[in-house]
């Protein structure tokens, strides 16, 4: 158990729809990633955010949106829905150790749009 | 930008030794990292190196030659359950820490 929580496990959706997938980090951890994983694919960097602001970027379209609260907590809304956005959603919590990254992985949402 | 290289897939036998490659591309860097994942489970984190060398950790070891962009991450007394997908990964200058994927290395270990 990594200590990051993600919920829900599942989600099976239509297109055109909205949803939101949450995220607990790791107890202490202020920095929380979201990735995105298509089938044998690789992990696709979303967005970070750290204490609560937007730190960096990667490949996140504009119909996807997150933000992270005041509890650490953080939120990937994905909206206008479309059937390539199926796939898995990964948040990962960091903590630095003599410089190092080590990223802590939740279980992921797996989202299905029909 | 920033880009990795890593080969698709990965045979070995049970017992065996097996060496993955990572070549990277990248505008800045501060280190190269490795994460496995097992089929629909989440990566975990096996190494980092931040410095040119290897880093040993039990069964698994990590080098990385930064003058090369280029590191490996080396399995020893392979065994049925390292069958999984190895992800290298770079931090790169800007990215607080953000990671750029490879596109993973499927290993499969027979007996």
């Amino acid at each position: 158990d990594s200590g990051v929580t993600q919920t829900p496990k599942h989600l099976i959706t239509a297109t055109g729809q909205r949803v939101t997938l949450r995220c607990s980090p790791r107890s202490g951890d202020l920095s929380v990633y979201w990735y995105q994983q298509s089938l044998d694919q690789g992990l696709q960097f979303l967005i970070q955010y750290y204490n609560g602001e937007e730190r960096a970027k990667g490949n996140i379209l504009e119909r996807f949106s997150a933000q992270q609260f005041p509890d650490l907590h953080s939120e990937l809304n994905l909206s206008s829905l479309e059937l390539g956005d199926s796939a898995l959603y990964f948040c990962a919590s960091s903590v630095d150790e003599r410089g190092k990254n080590i990223q802590y992985f939740g279980a992921g949402t797996r989202l299905s749009v029909l | 930008g920033q880009s990795l290289e890593q080969p698709s897939e990965v045979t070995a036998v049970e017992g065996a030794i097996v060496q993955i490659n990572c070549t990277y591309q990248t505008s800045g860097f501060y280190g190269l990292s490795w994460y496995q994942q097992h089929d629909g489970g989440a990566p975990t984190f096996l190494s980092y190196n931040g410095l040119d060398g290897l880093e040993e950790t039990g069964r698994f070891s990590s080098f990385l030659s930064r003058s090369d962009s280029y590191g490996y991450l080396l399995l020893q007394e392979l065994q049925m359950k390292d069958s999984a997908s190895y992800f290298c990964a770079v931090t790169g200058s800007g990215g607080y820490n953000k990671l750029i994927f490879g596109a993973g290395t499927r290993l499969a270990v027979h007996p």
